[in-house]
């Protein structure tokens, strides 16, 4: 049974055309991530909420935003997509900080810009 | 700050090849050690993990060593299979890094029958 769940598989939206991503857990787990990667490289963590708690990296650009509404779920909110912004979305869980405990990801969005 | 590398992809076999992966780390402290599989055009998969040094991860005929005093912790397994063709990733983690995951550039395997 998956426990990480994004939907869409494939998304595809135009060019400044806002767009929202949504990850569901059934873990329980107290954080959850989002990840950016392009053509099978490293993903590139771009934000993460501890409960409640939005921890942005430094380097992520403020087209992208977050919401967590509860445990449950996570959003991922790309106010005006750009050509460059054409990647696979991964959300990822774990209890608590990644540390020695498992990380479980979903099988990720995979956004086309168009 | 904390890195990891791995050896360059793709790394190509025949089916029952033996296969290592290499991976080296740098970090300050004692981190824990992952190896992720990301099968194609799907999400990633932890493989296994060691969090000291000695432990062996092990997991689907993968095994892979912590050893601090090389700084390493290679991927291996005795006989591939078509359907381990994937990209691997090694990962660590630690207090330095704030707990989060600090990612190898990702190998990729293509094992033909």
């Amino acid at each position: 049974d998956a426990m990480v769940i994004q939907n869409p598989r494939y998304q595809v939206t135009q060019f400044g055309k806002p767009v929202t991503l949504s990850c569901s857990q059934t873990l329980n787990h107290n954080v959850m991530y989002w990840y950016q990667q392009k053509s099978s490289q490293a993903p590139k963590l771009l934000f993460h909420y501890y409960d409640k708690d939005f921890n942005n990296e430094a380097d992520t650009p403020d087209n992208f935003q977050s919401r967590r509404p509860n445990t449950s779920f996570c959003f991922l909110d790309i106010r005006s997509p750009g050509l460059g912004d054409a990647a696979m979305y991964l959300c990822a869980t774990s209890r608590d900080g990644f540390g020695s405990t498992e990380a479980f990801f979903g099988q990720g969005t995979r956004l086309t810009v168009v | 700050g904390d890195s990891v590398t791995q050896m360059e992809g793709p790394v190509t076999l025949s089916e029952e090849a033996f296969l290592t992966i290499n991976c080296t780390y740098t970090a300050t402290g004692y981190p824990s050690l992952f190896w992720y599989v990301q099968y194609p055009g799907e999400g990633l998969q932890l493989l296994l993990k060691a969090t000291k040094a000695d432990d062996k991860g092990s997991n689907k005929g993968f095994e892979a060593t912590y050893r601090k005093e090389t700084t390493s912790f290679h991927l291996e397994k005795g006989s591939v299979q078509v359907s381990d063709s994937a990209v691997y990733f090694c990962a660590l983690s630690d207090h330095d890094s704030n707990y989060q995951l600090i990612w190898g550039a990702g190998t990729k395997l293509i094992i033909k029958p």
